[in-house]
């Protein structure tokens, strides 16, 4: 089975804090992806990988960078974490040419 | 951009009832997945399906891509089947880059 496996399931950081979102996958997938879900706003793409080192913004990258220096590992990092950033975030990874998405479990990210 | 709209926003069924799930999206698209999330916020895979139909037990998934549409069918529903449905469609080839719809919120009764 495909196994995308984020580092926490809920957070709690404060305002002003550097925060690292872990996510891991072990499909020796190329793709990789992090969204974020917010009522009313629904699903947003933050971040794409395509390779390792490689990256690209998705709709809403302002506030947040990432990492890919290894395949498996795509980690999201809020630089100055603010209370807009509180937020359900989720990764995935996919594979072309099928480039079906699966996703890890979710992070609950609270920041006070 | 490609607009994706699923229908109804809301749906409530007793238990065996059997429901069908709508997606529409405004633009040619590579493929379409639909998923399930579970009430601890995880996205679960039920069809990756840029054409035709497919089956996986109770659920079914058809997608009319010339005609811009794809519906989820659930049949003899159970209250686990409780929880959000989303229709996702990929922006382009080989990116794998989604486009989700606003959901349907499934309750299911006993």
């Amino acid at each position: 089975d495909v196994k995308v496996t984020q580092s926490s399931r809920y957070l709690v950081k404060r305002t002003g804090e550097k925060v690292f979102l872990e996510c891991v996958q072990d499909m020796d997938h190329e793709n990789m992806f992090w969204y974020r879900q917010d009522p009313g706003l629904g699903l947003r793409l933050i971040y794409f990988s395509y390779d390792v080192k490689m990256k690209e913004k998705g709709d809403i990258p302002e506030g947040y960078s990432v990492s890919r220096e290894k395949k498996e590992r795509f980690s999201l990092i809020l630089e100055s974490a603010s209370t807009n950033q509180t937020s359900m975030y989720l990764c995935a990874s996919s594979s072309p040419p099928i480039t079906e998405a699966f996703f890890g479990q979710g992070t609950r990210l609270t920041v006070v | 951009g490609i607009q994706v709209e699923q229908s109804p926003p809301d749906l409530i069924l007793q238990e065996g009832a059997n429901s069908t799930l709508r997606c529409n999206f405004s633009d040619s698209v590579n493929n379409l997945q639909w998923f399930h999330q579970n009430p601890w916020g995880q996205l679960i895979n039920l069809f990756y399906i840029p054409s035709g139909t497919k089956q996986n037990g109770r659920l079914s998934a058809t997608t009319v891509a010339t005609e811009r549409y794809s519906l989820l069918y659930i049949s003899s529903s159970q209250t686990t089947d409780s929880g959000v449905y989303f229709c996702a469609v990929h922006r382009s080839s080989n990116t794998g880059k989604l486009i989700f719809g606003q959901g349907t919120t499934l309750q299911v009764k006993p």
